[in-house]
C-alpha cells in the first residue's frame, strides 16, 4: 500500500533562516509520482512541484528547492532564507500514475515569525 | 483565467440529513477529483471523474456518491449525515492526459451537528 510520512508536525523559524520538511514515502510501484502543495490559512491548496519517480535530479526554483532521493525513499522541501509569507501548511503526496489520487502526508505546519 | 470554484463555502446540517456541494473545474480540464480534509489531517481522496463516469474511487462508503455533468462540472453528495462527516470537502481539477498535476479549489466547510 501506499503511504507518506511526514515525521515533522510543526516547525517554528525566525525569518531569514533555512527550513527543511521532510517526506518519506512508501510504494510497491517502479513509476510514481511525488508532489508538493502548500495551504495557506485561507484553504486552497497550491501546488509547489511535481517530481518522476525516474527523475532524481534534483530541483531549485527561487528560494524554493527539493531533494529527491529514492534510496531513502524521500522527497524534502528546502526553503532558503524564509519569510513570514512562507506561513503555511505544506503537504507532500504521492501518486501511483498520473491524473490519479494523491495520497497526501498528514502535513507539516510552518510558522515563520518576523 | 477561471481558477477551480466550489460552492458553497460554508454549510451547516443535521445528522440524517443529506448534503450536496458543486465544483466547476478549471477552464480546459476535464476531470475531476473530490477530497476530504479533517481538521489537522491530509485532504484523503473519495472519488474522481472523468468523461462523466467514476473513474477511481478512495475507502469511503456508498453514503459518498457523485456525478460529472457534460460542461465537466461536478457534485458531490452525502447521505444520511452523521458527526464524523465534518470536514473541508476540496475539489480538484485536472487533464488526464496532461502532466498530472490536480488543482484544487477553495474548498466547502461541512459542519454537521
Amino acid at each position: 500500500a501506499q503511504k507518506v510520512t511526514q515525521a515533522q508536525t510543526e516547525i517554528s523559524v525566525v525569518e531569514k533562516e533555512d527550513v527543511t520538511l521532510d517526506c518519506v514515502y512508501e510504494t510497491r510501484d517502479t513509476t510514481y509520482y511525488l508532489f508538493w502543495y502548500k495551504q495557506p490559512p485561507s484553504g486552497e491548496l497550491v501546488f509547489l512541484i511535481r517530481r518522476n519517480s525516474f527523475d532524481e535530479q534534483n530541483e531549485i526554483s527561487g528560494r524554493y528547492s527539493w531533494n529527491f532521493q529514492k534510496s531513502t525513499s524521500s522527497f524534502n522541501f528546502t526553503i532558503t532564507a524564509s519569510q513570514v509569507v512562507d506561513s503555511a501548511v505544506y503537504f507532500c503526496a504521492l501518486s501511483e500514475s498520473l491524473g490519479t489520487a494523491l495520497i497526501f502526508g498528514k502535513g507539516t505546519t510552518l510558522s515563520v515569525s518576523s | 483565467d477561471a481558477g477551480v470554484t466550489q460552492s458553497p463555502t460554508h454549510l451547516i446540517k443535521t445528522r440524517g440529513q443529506q448534503v450536496t456541494l458543486r465544483c466547476s473545474p478549471k477552464s480546459g480540464h476535464d476531470t475531476v477529483s473530490w477530497y476530504q480534509q479533517a481538521l489537522g489531517q491530509g485532504p484523503q481522496f473519495i472519488f474522481q471523474y472523468y468523461e462523466e463516469e467514476e473513474r477511481q474511487r478512495g475507502n469511503f462508503p456508498d453514503r459518498f456518491s457523485g456525478h460529472q455533468f457534460p460542461n465537466y462540472s461536478s457534485e458531490l453528495n452525502v447521505n444520511a449525515l452523521l458527526l464524523g462527516d465534518s470536514a473541508l470537502y476540496l475539489c480538484a481539477s485536472s487533464l488526464l492526459t496532461g502532466t498530472g498535476e490536480q488543482y484544487f479549489g477553495p474548498g466547502t466547510r461541512l459542519t454537521v451537528t
